[in-house]
């Protein structure tokens, strides 16, 4: 079993409307978790954090964390073209300090 | 502070040469990541330091791979004999660690390597 999994899509919606991205992770005792997007041939960039159970907003986007099912996901509102990226979830466990992330998830928002 | 900085941004070599990475992390963090990255592939953990002391690093990685933070301020990541295996895109991060509480990540531009 992979430490974090994303559906590596991609996932395809259509201009102004939510896309939801899903992550599970395996470690139950995981403390910290993270959003990044990346575009084509770009670094990830950070997007947000999420520390305690239940949602988290910032803007257009919204993480939320469900420790109990080992779940978080990005929801992200009014999508557009330019939000068309590949987003990484990342977790560290909570037997180590590493930095895991999974391979990512594709966004299409087609105009 | 102008964020994380790597060195060089693209590296060509032969196979079976040594190559060099530097990355200088935002002053403040204390922890230091190196990930590999290829096309279609989230980043996969090389290893990480906590000031000077790396705490861990992958069991995927061979022998040839190796890499120092001294003073606890910039990283180099050394690949020794390098294959064309290892052509990809190396990233650094680096955060802060308060109290157990480890803050958000910050990357650097990466450098891409070929090998051919």
């Amino acid at each position: 079993q992979k430490e974090v999994e994303q559906n590596s899509g991609p996932l395809s919606v259509p201009e102004g409307a939510i896309a939801s991205l899903n992550c599970t992770y395996s470690d139950r005792g995981s403390q910290s978790f993270f959003w990044y997007r990346q575009y084509s041939g770009k670094s990830p960039e950070l997007i947000m954090s999420i520390y305690s159970n239940g949602d988290k907003e910032d803007g257009r986007f919204t993480a939320q964390l469900n420790k109990a099912s080992q779940y978080v996901s990005l929801l992200i509102r009014d999508s557009q073209p330019s939000d068309s990226a590949t987003y990484l979830c990342a977790v560290i466990p909570g037997n180590t300090g590493k930095l895991i992330f999974g391979q990512g998830t594709t966004l299409q928002v087609k105009p | 502070d102008t964020g994380v900085s790597q060195n060089p941004r693209h590296k060509i070599t032969k196979r079976g040469q040594n190559v060099t990475f530097r990355c200088d992390p935002i002053s403040e963090h204390n922890r230091l990541y190196w990930y590999r990255q290829t096309l279609g592939q989230g980043p996969e953990f090389l290893t990480y330091f906590q000031n000077e002391a790396q705490l861990e690093k992958s069991r995927l990685l061979s022998d040839r791979f190796s890499a120092e933070r001294p003073k606890g301020s910039f990283s180099t990541l050394e690949i020794q004999r390098t294959e064309q295996g290892d052509s990809a895109m190396y990233l650094c991060a680096s955060s802060l660690e308060i109290m157990t509480v480890v803050t958000e990540a910050f990357f650097g531009q990466g450098t891409r390597l070929t090998v051919v």
